[in-house]
């Protein structure tokens, strides 16, 4: 049964700070890797989507890593804002899992002005 | 990237009441959709798989007979929670995708309060 696992549950940085959110999963046979940013009380917005082929995604100041073999994913945020504040998630599709996403925990981020 | 519009986005209602709540994609056909719950500060937790035309597969856990879900069309899915109690007061969301395999997209929530 796959499992997600993301570190840290919760961080708080200085704005202007480069960061790095954890994302770790137990089944390396993965068809692709998503990243999403939900807002309090709101739904979730898709920020990076890396197929299992892929090393990494970017997106402005935005830039999610993947190692299939060790199970593993990062999202660097470059210069963080305090618009930045959100929880992060990531979610696999596995192979065995049927279309389905399994999602991590989160990791709550602030942004401190 | 691709709209998912949830209806409604807040609802209240009694204990005993049938609350149904449509889920939309905008700009493309989803082969598939799907319906998490989500409580506070915690993760989503899928409730049930639904394909166009054919009968939703629900979770391990979830009443199927309790949480109706109708994905009549391949644009348009509803989860009906019927005889609703005050421990079914959540925070509901639906995502869908194009294909099998692409990108997963949200609608922004339902909040659901059953007094």
């Amino acid at each position: 049964k796959q499992e997600v696992t993301q570190i840290p549950a919760a961080l708080s940085v200085p704005e202007g700070e480069n960061l790095v959110l954890n994302c770790s999963f137990t089944d390396s046979a993965i068809y692709n890797l998503q990243w999403f940013r939900q807002d309090p009380g709101k739904g979730l917005t898709s920020l990076l989507l890396i197929q299992s082929s892929q090393r990494e995604q970017t997106s402005g100041r935005l830039n999610a890593s993947l190692d299939k073999s060790s199970g593993r994913s990062t999202l660097y945020i470059a210069a963080s804002q305090p618009g930045d504040s959100a929880t992060y998630l990531c979610a696999v599709t596995s192979v065995q899992g049927a279309q389905k996403l399994v999602f991590g925990q989160g990791t709550r981020l602030t942004i401190n002005p | 990237g691709a709209v998912v519009s949830q209806h409604p986005s807040r609802v209240i209602c009694k204990s005993g009441t049938s609350v149904k709540i449509e889920c939309r994609s905008l700009d493309f056909q989803a082969t598939t959709m799907f319906w998490y719950r989500q409580f506070p500060k915690q993760s989503l937790m899928l409730m049930a798989t639904s394909n166009e035309g054919s009968k939703a597969t629900y979770e391990q856990g979830v009443e199927k007979d309790k949480f109706l879900i109708n994905h009549a069309s391949l644009t348009l899915s509803t989860l009906t929670v019927t005889s609703a109690h005050p421990e079914d007061s959540s925070f509901y969301i639906c995502s869908a995708k194009a294909s099998a395999f692409g990108e997963l997209f949200f609608g922004e929530g339902s909040r659901l309060t059953v007094l």
